[in-house]
């Protein structure tokens, strides 16, 4: 199994750009997830997707940011325009629903996002 | 609501120590528990879970036991190694498929 696959896997930006950041999750895993981990407020769970649909957004910080779901096998996290707070590891994780241990979350590696 | 508190770090041992990480929590219903590991640089890895009361979960030598009465599910392990210098997060589980994640806290064991 590949695992959980994000890229880019570092990201350096200037404020005010856009960042996309990319999230291909396992294999017949149908929920979704996008966290933030920073030194300062942890881990943070921004948002997540069963069978495609955002079923709780309530953690992205503003408008600025936006997620989707196209279809079963990626995601995007879009920062538009950045500012240099947004600078973090952004992390995306899978797991079942069904078919299989719930609550068993498979993490990527990781993009680590700095915003000069 | 749902939460998890876990013990603050950092934690600092020696090697073949022995290692207790307090974690409670508050949940409607009947949770799900998980403890979860990140070394340097890496994702999450799930560690080891325990999903009814009494159960005890293992892996690696860590193990840990959902205790309803006390609301708790401590990490713990015998002998701690190098290796294990990590980040450990403790993190339940209710209806929803979402995890509730503790502050998480970090082990460093030096030789």
């Amino acid at each position: 199994d590949a695992g959980v696959i994000q890229s880019p896997r570092h990201e350096v930006t200037e404020m005010g750009q856009e960042v996309t950041l990319r999230c291909k999750p396992i294999s017949g895993h149908n929920s979704l997830f996008w966290y933030r981990q920073t030194m300062m407020r942890g881990l943070e769970l921004l948002i997540y997707f069963n069978n495609n649909v955002p079923i709780d957004d309530s953690g992205m910080p503003e408008d600025r940011f936006s997620a989707k779901m196209p279809n079963a096998s990626f995601s995007t996290l879009k920062i538009q325009p950045s500012e240099p707070r947004d600078s973090a590891v952004y992390f995306c994780a899978s797991s079942r629903t069904s078919g299989g241990p719930r609550g068993d979350q498979y993490f990527g590696p990781g993009t680590r996002l700095l915003v000069l | 609501g749902d939460s998890v508190t876990q013990m603050e770090g950092p934690v600092t041992l020696s090697e073949e120590a022995f290692l207790t990480i307090n974690c409670t929590y508050t949940a409607t219903g009947y949770p799900s528990l998980f403890w979860y590991v990140q070394y340097p640089g890496e994702g999450l890895q799930l560690l080891l879970k325990a999903t009814k009361a009494d159960d005890k979960g293992s892996n690696k030598g860590f193990e840990a036991t959902y205790r309803k009465e006390t609301t708790s599910f401590h990490l713990e392990k015998g002998s701690v190694q190098v290796s294990d210098s990590a980040v450990y997060f403790c993190a339940l589980q209710t209806g929803a498929n979402n995890l509730f994640f503790g502050t998480g806290t970090r082990l460093t064991v030096i030789p």
